[in-house]
C-alpha cells in the first residue's frame, strides 16, 4: 500500500460524457502527478501539481483538466469523452516537486463505450 | 519521440537465475533514473534508482547499472523469485523535469 488513494476504482461511461477522477496523496506529500496508461502503452505523464499550483504539463488534452485543492487532494476532469480515452489513469505523489521518487495509487480504470 | 525505450516487451527467466532488464535512452540531459515494478490491477511501485554520477546502485537482490556513454540502463535481479513476475518500467528525468517512462517489460519467472 503506497498510501496514495484513488477513486473510483472502475468507471464505465458513454462517449461525450464527463467524469471526475479523484486522488488523495500520501500524508505529507505536496506534489501530485497524473498519468494515463492505454492498452500496451507505457505511462504517459499528463500533469503535475505542487501545493495547489500547476507545476508541469505533459501530453494532456484540452478536454482534460485537473486541479489540486487546499487539502492537497487532486481531481482529474475528463470531458467530451471519446472511445480512445479508455485507459488506466494513475495518480502519484511525492514529498516535493522534484519528482525523484513518486508513489503511485492503484489507478482508475476508465472504459468509454 | 520515445526518449526512453525498453525494447523487450517480455522476458522469461527460470527461478533462481538472473533476470536482466534493459532500457535505452536518447536524451543525454537525463540525470536520474528509476525502475518501477507493476503488478496487475495495482499502481507502479518504486524499486530502485540511480543518479547519473554513479554507475551502479545495489539494494538486496536488485542492482541497477548505468552506462552513460552507451545511454543504457539495466536492472539485474538475482536470484529471481516467482514474486518478481511483474511488468518493469524504467523512467528517467533531468532537473525538475517530468519523469519519462519506457513502455515496460513483462518479466515472468518460471518455477
Amino acid at each position: 500500500d503506497s498510501g496514495v488513494t484513488q477513486t473510483p476504482k472502475h468507471l464505465i461511461t458513454a462517449t461525450g460524457q464527463r467524469v471526475t477522477l479523484r486522488c488523495s496523496p500520501r500524508s505529507g506529500d505536496l506534489s501530485v502527478y497524473w498519468y494515463q496508461q492505454s492498452l500496451d502503452q507505457g505511462l504517459q505523464f499528463l500533469i503535475q501539481y505542487y501545493n495547489g499550483e500547476e507545476r508541469a504539463k505533459g501530453n494532456i488534452l484540452e478536454r482534460f483538466s485537473a486541479q489540486q485543492f487546499p487539502d492537497l487532494h487532486s481531481e482529474l476532469n475528463l470531458s467530451s469523452l471519446e472511445l480512445g480515452d479508455s485507459a488506466l489513469y494513475f495518480c502519484a505523489s511525492s514529498v516535493e516537486g522534484s519528482q525523484e521518487t513518486q508513489y503511485f495509487g492503484p489507478g482508475t480504470r476508465l472504459l468509454v463505450l | 519521440d520515445q526518449q526512453v525505450k525498453q525494447n523487450s516487451p517480455s522476458l522469461s527467466v527460470q527461478e533462481g537465475r538472473i533476470s536482466i532488464l534493459n532500457c535505452d535512452y536518447t536524451n543525454s540531459m537525463f540525470d536520474y533514473f528509476l525502475w518501477y515494478k507493476k503488478y496487475p490491477a495495482e499502481g507502479p511501485t518504486f524499486l530502485i534508482s540511480i543518479s547519473s554520477i554513479k554507475d551502479k546502485n545495489e539494494d538486496g537482490r536488485f542492482t541497477v547499472f548505468l552506462n552513460k556513454s552507451a545511454k543504457h540502463l539495466s536492472l539485474h535481479i538475482v536470484p529471481s523469485q516467482p514474486g518478481d513476475s511483474a511488468v518493469y518500467f524504467c523512467a528517467a528525468k533531468w532537473g525538475a523535469q517530468k519523469l519519462v517512462f519506457g513502455q515496460g517489460t513483462r518479466l515472468t519467472i518460471n518455477p
